[in-house]
This record gives C-alpha cells, structure tokens and sequence, in this order.
C-alpha cells in the first residue's frame, strides 16, 4: 500500500512569488492536514480537509490556503512569499470516521526555501 | 485549550541504556495522545498512541508509553537504546471531539545515542 506521497521534494523560491505543493494521501483516506514545521515554531498546523471541505483552519495568514478534489488529493497554496515562509510541509492523511484517536500517516515534506 | 509539553530539547544516553523521553499534557477532556519519531529528510513516523483502551501502550521497536492521568503525562521510554533509535522525537495531543484530526505538537525532543 503506497504512503502518503508530497511533491515536489524540494522547492526554491523567490520572495514574493507563490507557490503551490501537492499531496497524494494513502488511497482509501479521506482526511487531509498540512503542518508546517520550522527550527523556531516547531510544527504548527496548517489546515484539514476532508471530503473537500476545510474543517479545521490553523492560525496562519489569508497567504496560505489550500483546497482538496474529489480523489482526496489537496494542494496547498502559498501566495507573496515571505522568508519566513522557509519550512519543511507535511502532510498528512487518516482514514476518516474512524473517530479521533485515529493516527495520521505523514509524507516525506516539502522543503520550500524562500530566497 | 490543549497543549503539550516535552522537557529536554536534547536527550544523551549510551547505548544499550534506558531512554526516557518526557511529556506533559494540558488537557480538559481526556485526550488521546501520540509518539512520533522523525528522522532526518524524514517526515513523521507513529511509535505509539493511547485512546483510553490502557493506560500501558506499546509501540513499535521496542518502544512503550504509559498514561498518567493524575500526573498527566505520557512519557516514553524503551529499556535499551539502540544506535538507531538515534532522531527527533514528537509526543502529540488529539482533542477527543469527533470529526477532527488537528494534532497539537510538542517541541520535540531529540534523542543522540552514544557509542
């Protein structure tokens, strides 16, 4: 059974431009998070979908949105990127209506470095 | 509003000796409540997790967990240290409302294992 997959691996961007990163959850998983994690803040979450629906929305500027499809595969996006945007995404996918206390699967991250 | 404590930014043991990895909870429902492990490049793996079922868990390469409601911790521990085991390590709170998935993070401890 394939894991969560995030790509793209790596990404260098400028400050001010956006960008958009991408998750395949574990098939047959409906719920997706994103996290962003940094030496300063730790992990921090983002946003979950689930059933292409925000249900849970993270402490984060209007600058970071994200959305999820049919397929329950989500994107995040970044816009007018910041140095402090520089981060390691994660994301992660559960299997959904299993209740709470269901563990959430994580992928590899997206290391995104703003310059 | 659920938080999570980890004492010890930086953990040393030799190995083949005991590791202890510290967690406090702030909770006021019960809380379920994780281990993850990251290694480096690495995006979070699951050690262990408590949903109530007992208060003793057992996780993964030989790691385990035991739930103190009246000290509330979850602190982690495994009897002999490997090389291996050498990461960053996150304990993780989960309200127990149903229909969410958001974790709340500790600030991570990680753990050098000495030859």
């Amino acid at each position: 059974k394939a894991g969560v997959t995030q790509t793209p691996r790596y990404l260098i961007k400028t400050r001010g431009q956006q960008v958009t990163l991408s998750c395949s959850p574990i098939s047959g998983h409906r719920s997706v998070s994103w996290y962003q994690q940094t030496p300063g803040q730790g992990l921090q979450f983002l946003f979950e979908y689930f059933s292409e629906t925000q249900r849970n929305k993270g402490n984060f500027p209007g600058r970071f949105s994200g959305r999820q499809f049919s397929n329950s595969r989500s994107e995040m996006n970044v816009s007018t990127l910041e140095l402090g945007d520089s981060a390691l995404y994660l994301c992660a996918s559960s299997l959904a209506g299993q209740g709470p206390g269901t563990e959430a699967f994580f992928g590899q991250g997206t290391r995104l470095t703003v310059v | 509003a659920q938080s999570v404590t980890q004492l010890g930014s930086h953990v040393s043991v030799s190995e083949g000796a005991l590791v202890l990895l510290r967690c406090n909870y702030s909770s006021s429902v019960p809380p379920y409540l994780f281990w993850y492990v990251q290694y480096p490049n690495q995006g979070l793996q699951l050690l262990l997790k408590y949903t109530s079922a007992a208060t003793l868990v057992k996780g993964i390469n030989g790691f385990e967990a035991e739930f103190k409601k009246s000290e509330t911790s979850f602190h982690l521990t495994k009897p002999s240290a490997h090389m291996s085991d050498a990461a960053e390590y996150f304990c993780a709170v989960s309200p127990s409302t149903s229909g969410t998935y958001k974790y709340i993070f500790g600030t991570g401890t990680r753990l050098k294992v000495l030859a």
